[in-house]
């Protein structure tokens, strides 16, 4: 059964860069789309990026000045950086596989790590 | 308009039939998916593509579409099921969006 397990800097200062990494243990690492998504407390789901096998990445407009994603496929994990961090981006971040079927219009996120906690603050 | 549209709270009967539904213009191009997240958890899917479930999922779970909406369906709900349900899909500048977030109440 695949799992993700992701960890990094659970408490930041503005300004610095958020750093988190996931790794995929139990399956296959190629033939996926790797994504990142954040829930900030209280409110609902926003999807930050995706990465692919390749190493080709799609980030949400709203980011992608401040995203950096990567993936080391030796390794089979996927890594977020967000620079410049507020508090707007303190959240519960989630890493999640997705299965990208463009030719058939599916997309869908079938394993999500537990998320972890990140918190900007002075 | 990438946008994905839920009402943010519906209550259900317990054992009663609920729809929950989204809206949004990328729902006409790519199939929506359906999660569901319980307090201080991680999203589960439970519905993906046309009417699929993932493995696990009890079958009380359904979904269904028409034009720009699509909509998940609790047949008998339980009180397991009350949680928060989020919609997502691609939209058509191929970014990934979810809805808002529905809350289920079941009385």
């Amino acid at each position: 059964q695949v799992q993700l397990q992701q960890w990094g800097a659970g408490l930041l200062k503005p300004s610095e860069t958020l750093s988190l990494t996931c790794a995929v243990y139990g399956g296959s690492f190629s033939g996926y789309s790797w994504s990142w998504i954040r829930q900030p407390p209280g409110k609902g789901l926003e999807w930050i990026g995706e990465i692919n096998y390749g190493g080709s990445t799609n980030y949400n407009p709203s980011l992608k000045s401040r995203v950096t994603m990567s993936i080391d496929t030796s390794q089979n994990q996927f890594s977020l950086k967000l620079a410049s961090v507020t508090a707007a981006d303190t959240a519960v971040y989630y890493c999640a596989r997705a299965i990208d079927d463009y030719s058939n219009y599916y997309y869908y996120m079938d394993v999500w790590g537990k998320g972890t906690t990140v918190t900007v603050s002075s | 308009s990438s946008e994905l549209t839920q009402d943010p709270a519906v209550s259900v009967a317990l054992g009663q039939t609920v729809r929950i539904t989204c809206q949004g213009d990328s729902l006409r191009s790519y199939y929506a998916n359906w999660y569901q997240q319980k307090p201080g958890q991680a999203p589960v899917l439970v519905i993906y593509g046309k009417n699929n479930r993932p493995s696990g999922i009890p079958d009380r779970f359904s979904a269904s579409s028409s034009e720009n909406t699509v909509s998940l369906t609790i047949t008998g709900a339980q009180a397991e099921d009350e949680a928060d349900y989020y919609c997502n899909s691609r939209d058509n500048s191929g970014n990934v969006v979810f809805g808002g977030g529905t809350k289920l109440i079941v009385l």
